[in-house]
């Protein structure tokens, strides 16, 4: 079965530090890989998707299949990107359905 | 601006009570619309699928008759937990999906059941 693991549950850095959060995935198919960030008291929204290889908000995230990993990276942070991130995987050809991590919360720090 | 509607935001309620939450597409036709549960701390977990016009399709482990799924319509999907009690106190996510896009979610609704 898929699976999406976010080893770390908080993740705490000074600004201006670079940041990586952590996501690994188990799955036979062919994934598709997406973030998600939940500003505080705001929704979850999409951040990046492997397919597009943008760069979004300093952001970028390369889907790793040897080491099935799709870490989110960062290389200096900023106080506004405090928040939860969540990686999801979509699994190809099952109706369009999203497996998502436990979530990893951000912290920046002055 | 916002892509999805969902509401109520917050509801409390008492054991034994129906409890109806809407989502609703803004700014496109959703041909699918997903509902999630996430309890404090954890993941969303996807508890169905629904296709407009169709029965929703519901994961392994989701009581199909505790939690109905009406997709009536393009822009409209409603969730109601049916004889809800303490134990379905969570936190609902609709998310919408249009040809060719990611899915959108809404702010989520907050159930308390007492």
């Amino acid at each position: 079965a898929q699976r999406v693991t976010q080893p770390e549950k908080l993740l705490s850095v000074f600004k201006g530090a670079p940041v990586e959060l952590k996501c690994n995935y188990s799955y036979s198919g062919s994934p598709e890989l997406f973030w998600y960030v939940q500003y505080s008291r705001q929704r979850l929204q999409l951040l990046l998707r492997h397919i597009s290889r943008e760069s979004i908000k300093g952001f970028t995230a390369d889907l790793n299949k040897g080491e099935t990993s799709f870490h989110l990276k960062k290389p200096f942070a900023q106080e506004e990107d405090s928040a939860m991130y969540y990686c999801a995987l979509k699994l190809t050809g099952g109706g369009n359905k999203l497996t998502f991590g436990t979530g990893t919360q951000l912290k920046v720090e002055l | 601006g916002a892509v999805v509607s969902q509401h109520p935001s917050w509801v409390i309620c008492k054991s034994g009570t129906s409890v109806k939450i809407e989502c609703r597409s803004l700014d496109f036709q959703a041909t699918t619309m997903f509902w999630y549960r996430q309890f404090p701390k954890q993941s969303l977990m996807l508890m169905a699928t629904s296709n407009e016009g169709s029965k929703a399709t519901y994961e392994q482990g989701v009581e199909k008759d505790k939690f109905l799924i009406n997709h009536a319509s393009l822009t409209l999907s409603t969730l109601t937990v049916t004889s809800a009690h303490p134990e379905d106190s969570s936190f609902y996510i609709c998310s919408v999906r249009g040809s060719n896009q990611p899915q959108h979610f809404g702010d989520g609704t907050r159930l308390s059941i007492l």
